[in-house]
């Protein structure tokens, strides 16, 4: 079992719709919860913590579930700057484990 | 503001030729500085990390090694490369959060 999982996608979703990725953890102890954009052929970029109680930044919205041990990442209001790969980063023993990422694709 | 440089951007060598990427930061002292490397359709794979000057801790092992011999420069060498080294390479800066790292433009690396 990979330690971060995601659906590769890609996600295909009209502009101005809703979307949501979740991402699972295997580690348990697990002590910090990212999201990263990565854009083609770029680096990628912090998007957002992921707090316990759920942060908001915008349109974009991250929750926590330690006891599934998955994360929610939602985008409202999808905007055409939006298309790009979402990664879920896990911090654990001092490192980041990354996930494959998700691509999602904006459509006019 | 910190800012975080690689070089070059493309490369192309050949199976068993050397190679050397360098990283340096700008704007922060003693920074966390780390090697990654993406390879298409997987998830970054940290390869070495840095706390210091001359301190360097490896994750995998493998025909890379790294150094570093100033506080903001990262270096990424190989003696040969393998076909299995072709990848994106990134270099990576933190300083207080350990798991808030931002990363440089990247290195694309085909090896042929």
């Amino acid at each position: 079992r990979k330690e971060v999982e995601q659906d590769p996608g890609p996600f295909n979703v009209p502009e101005g719709a809703t979307v949501a990725f979740n991402c699972t953890y295997s580690n348990s102890a697990s002590q910090s919860f990212f999201w990263y954009r990565q854009d083609c052929r770029k680096e990628p970029k912090l998007l957002m913590s992921v707090y316990s109680s759920g942060n908001e930044d915008g349109r974009f919205t991250a929750q926590l579930n330690r006891a599934s041990q998955y994360i929610s990442l939602l985008i409202r209001d999808s905007k055409l700057s939006d298309s790009a790969t979402y990664l879920c980063v896990v911090g654990s023993n001092y490192q980041l484990i990354w996930g494959a990422g998700t691509k999602l694709i904006i459509k006019p | 503001s910190q800012t975080i440089h690689q070089w070059p951007a493309t490369l192309v060598q050949p199976v068993g030729s050397p190679l050397s990427l360098e990283c340096t930061v700008e704007g922060t002292s003693n920074p966390n500085l780390y090697w990654y490397r993406q390879a298409a359709g997987r998830g970054l794979q940290l390869l070495f990390y840095s706390v210091g000057i001359g301190q360097i801790s490896s994750e995998v092992p493998q025909n890379l090694s790294a150094s570093r011999p100033q506080d903001r420069q990262f270096i990424l060498s190989s003696k040969k490369l393998l076909l299995s080294d072709s990848g994106f390479y990134l270099c990576a800066w933190s300083v207080d959060n350990l798991y808030e790292q931002y990363f440089g433009p990247g290195t694309r690396l085909t090896v042929t």
